[in-house]
This record gives C-alpha cells, structure tokens and sequence, in this order.
C-alpha cells in the first residue's frame, strides 16, 4: 500500500532554533519526492523536489534530503522565523502522470 | 506571477445537488489535478487530466464526479450529487509539459448540509 509517514506530528520551536522533520515512505513507483508547505485555509507550496538520484536539496534556509535505498528523507529548517509556522507537507510522485500521494504533515509552530 | 485560481472560495450546498467547482490553471500548463483534503486529514489525489481526457485517477473519483475542461482557460469539477462526506477543500493544481512541479489553487471550501 502506498503511504507517506511524517514525523513528528507537531513541533513547537522558539524563534531562531533549527528543526528536522522527518518523512518515511512506501509509495511505488517512485517518481520524486517533494515538500511543500501549506498555511492554514491555502493550497500547499513547493519548497523542493528531489529525484531518487539527489540526495541533498537546498531552498534558502529549507535543506532536504533523500535516502532512496532506505526511503526516507528529512526537511531541515534553521534559524526559523514567525512566518515559518504552517504544516510542512512530505509528498511523493508516484508517476510520470503526476499523481501524487501527500503525507499528514508536520505541524510547526514557531514561537517569539 | 502566474498562479492558478479558483472559485468560489466558499460553497454551500444541500445534500443530493450537483455542484461545479471552477480552476483556472497556468495559461500554458498541460496537466490538471484536483485534489481534496478533508478538515483535519491529508490531502488526497482525485483525478489528473492531460490532452482533454482524464490520465489517472483515483478510487475516490467516482461515477459521481466528472471533470471538464470547457473552454482553453477553465477546469471543472462536478459533483453530481453531493453527500456530507464531499464535504471538503478542494484544490486544482496545473502543471507545464517540461516541468515537474504542480501548482495549487487556493481551494474551494465545499459545505454539504
């Protein structure tokens, strides 16, 4: 069966700290991995995608990173700031067709 | 920047009504998705769309729902008979024919009462 598993569920940080969450899944064929970033109420942005054969990715202060031979991967976050808060979303292409199968999403909050 | 849009915002609707939900994708984009995400879960592929006909879709998409791209702007989504279980935000996402990556509407809050 095709999952993607996010961890930790939710993540209270203080301002400035770093943070890892992490994504492991299950989904086959696997196409490429990306994260993406949703507010509350708004459709889900991309921060990265990534295929089987990278496995660093870096967007500013968001750093991926993929392990496909153990299917996991992990979205770094340093020097966090208020508008870092949001569900950070793990989510896999499954095809060339571009369905794609969405994890639950971490949900950050950043505190002053 | 271009972006894809959708409306309306908000959609109240009565058990057993048909509704149609509006997506107007990037102008040159080629592929169309919805998905759905119920309050509270994670979001979920319905239906993928290229070259006026459907190209996957999923075990939720069924002979109650039906897509449409009408003219050379707009994507549909309709649902022909609503149930409380529709309730959802649903979101169209589009998608260029070298790229990779799929952008998403600001979605579509259906209500079902």
């Amino acid at each position: 069966k095709n999952q993607v598993e996010q961890s930790p569920q939710s993540l209270i940080i203080l301002e400035g700290k770093n943070c890892t969450l992490q994504c492991n899944y299950t989904v086959s064929p696997f196409s490429n991995l990306r994260w993406y970033k949703q507010d509350t109420g708004r459709g889900p942005v991309s921060l990265t995608i990534m295929t089987f054969s990278e496995n660093t990715k870096s967007n500013g202060r968001y750093t991926a990173t993929l392990d496909a031979d153990t299917k996991q991967s992990s979205l770094h976050i340093t020097a966090s700031q208020l508008s870092d808060s949001a569900s950070y979303i793990c989510v896999i292409g499954g095809s060339t067709l571009g369905r794609l199968y969405f994890g639950r999403g971490t949900q950050l909050t950043v505190w002053p | 920047e271009p972006e894809v849009t959708q409306t309306p915002s908000h959609q109240v609707t009565q058990m057993g009504q048909e509704v149609i939900l509006r997506c107007v994708p990037i102008s040159n984009h080629l592929y169309f998705y919805w998905y759905r995400q119920i309050l509270g879960q994670k979001v979920e592929f319905l239906v993928s769309f290229y070259n006026n006909e459907i190209s996957e879709k999923s075990e939720i998409f069924d002979d109650q729902f039906s897509v449409e791209r009408p003219d050379g702007s707009n994507f549909t989504l309709k649902i022909r008979s609503t149930k409380l279980e529709d309730s959802a935000m649903y979101f169209c996402a589009s998608r260029g024919l070298a790229g990779r990556e799929q952008y998403f509407g600001p979605g579509t809050r259906l209500t079902v009462t």
